[in-house]
């Protein structure tokens, strides 16, 4: 298995307060995903990461900001949490993106269930 | 995404049987992902074809990305318990931009009886 933890595992928080969830790998991959699985969406990606301090924003990014300040950490934050952000939310690594000469597999970590009350 | 297709969205079968999932894509691959997730749990992945007539074996699932690469079957032979699960494809479409997204089809929950 990957080396991929996510923390926390599951979060309950109120509408409005700032949540930050955790990406730690020990595969010094270049690469790092975070995506969020909601029911009848599949996942949806919401940033990425090619390099340290290097971030680009995916299909679903409005509310969410990251950060990465060491290859082995990628962090996502919600400054101020909504309803419509209780999710699962999944970190992925990959060695490098994906292109016209090779594919690279991408590795997910377990996730967090987050709730919004 | 409406990109990506999977069909059935859900699947019953008994043990023994053999069965297939198809995961069909509006656009060319480039390359295409299979993983295995089960509930409540994260992705475990099972393989990636590139290659159009690829086709790649782990244990007794077999996948295969079509010549026009537009499509990727998912056999399983024999299925048990342990199978059970969502499956679920994720494809690689050359973008516009430096990344090279990859999208996931919306899964196949597969449940097997003993």
């Amino acid at each position: 298995d990957a080396g991929i933890t996510q923390s926390p595992r599951h979060k309950v928080t109120e509408t409005g307060t700032p949540v930050t969830l955790r990406c730690h790998q020990t595969e010094n991959h270049r690469y790092m995903y975070w995506y969020r699985q909601d029911p009848g969406h599949g996942l949806r990606l919401i940033h990425y990461s090619y390099g340290v301090k290097d971030t680009d924003k995916g299909e679903v990014s409005d509310g969410y900001s990251v950060s990465r300040s060491k290859t082995e950490d990628f962090l996502l934050t919600l400054e101020s949490a909504t309803s419509s952000q209780t999710s699962v939310y999944f970190c992925a690594i990959s060695e490098s993106s994906a292109g016209l000469i090779s594919l690279y597999e991408q590795y997910f970590g377990p996730g967090t269930r987050l709730t919004v009350t | 995404s409406q990109e990506l297709e999977q069909s059935p969205q859900s699947l019953i079968v008994q043990e023994g049987k053999n069965l297939t999932i198809n995961c069909t894509s509006s656009k060319t691959l480039y390359g295409l992902y299979w993983y295995k997730q089960k509930y409540g749990e994260g992705l475990i992945f099972l393989m990636m074809l590139q290659k159009g007539g690829e086709e790649k074996s782990h244990e007794k699932i077999t996948a295969k990305l079509d010549e026009k690469k537009q499509q990727s079957s998912l056999h399983i032979t024999a299925s048990q318990p342990s199978h059970a699960g969502i499956y679920l494809c994720g494809a690689a479409l050359l973008m516009k931009t430096s990344y090279d997204k990859v999208i996931f089809g919306p899964g196949t929950s597969l449940s097997v009886i003993p």
